[in-house]
């Protein structure tokens, strides 16, 4: 069962256009929203993130966007790049039951194809 | 800085092989864990470990045992290799404790085939 749940699976967009990928969780206890992106061949890295208590956070052309009330978060390219094609990969940090870490759940990831 | 480092890069293996995944880190960071990454799923937490001699089990752990004897050390052993296992494998670290957690820093990956 996937805890965050994202959209769309693959996106194509022109070069100087929006992108916008969604994503969605159920669970409450969810306290932070990272945003990581994957070059094919390499690890994902994080890219940016947002708190609960923010409704947006911009970092150049990336913005994310939060509704706490419909437990849902949205990444926004700007100007879209054929730099910025890759894997997308939302992701939320809860506690673990044990109290002693972190746990980072990732979406299921969005393949982005900027064309030039 | 190396960063997260992860040996071999690419493994084929018949079924009932075991194996080692290798992963180190030099930034001293306490937190370290592995994922397995496989289309449409995302990345899935199999082991994770908090600090030296500390290990827990994350979302998908059998199969795979993982044992933390150094801060920089943390590999994984798939006790006996199954087609199901073949999958793309991360090593990742972090400083624990407050919203530097989140930072994960990832190593470039294992590809593992269990024919």
């Amino acid at each position: 069962q996937q805890q965050v749940k994202q959209s769309p699976q693959s996106l194509i967009v022109q070069k100087g256009g929006i992108s916008i990928i969604n994503c969605a969780y159920e669970n409450t206890a969810f306290d932070y929203f990272p945003w990581y992106q994957q070059f094919p061949g390499k690890g994902p890295a994080l890219l940016i993130a947002i708190r609960p208590d923010v409704s947006e956070k911009k970092e150049g052309r990336f913005t994310i966007s939060f509704n706490k009330s419909a437990k849902q978060f949205s990444l926004h390219i700007m100007d879209s790049q054929p730099g910025d094609s890759a894997t997308y990969f939302c992701a939320a940090t809860s506690t673990i039951s044990s109290g002693s870490a972190r746990q980072l759940t990732f979406g299921s990831g969005t393949q982005l194809t900027v064309l030039p | 800085n190396a960063g997260v480092t992860q040996t071999p890069k690419f493994q084929v293996l018949k079924t009932g092989q075991s194996m080692t995944l290798q992963c180190a880190q030099d930034m001293n960071h306490e937190y370290m864990s592995w994922y397995r990454q496989d289309p449409g799923m995302g990345l899935r937490l199999i082991h994770y470990s908090v600090g030296a001699g500390i290990t827990d089990q994350g979302e998908v752990p059998n199969g795979y045992n993982v044992s933390r004897s150094t801060t920089e050390d943390f590999p994984l052993r798939l006790l006996s290799a199954a087609p199901s296992q073949t999958s793309v494998y991360f090593c990742a670290s972090s400083q624990r404790g407050g919203y530097s957690y989140n930072e994960q820093f990832f190593g470039p990956g294992t590809r593992l085939t269990v024919l």
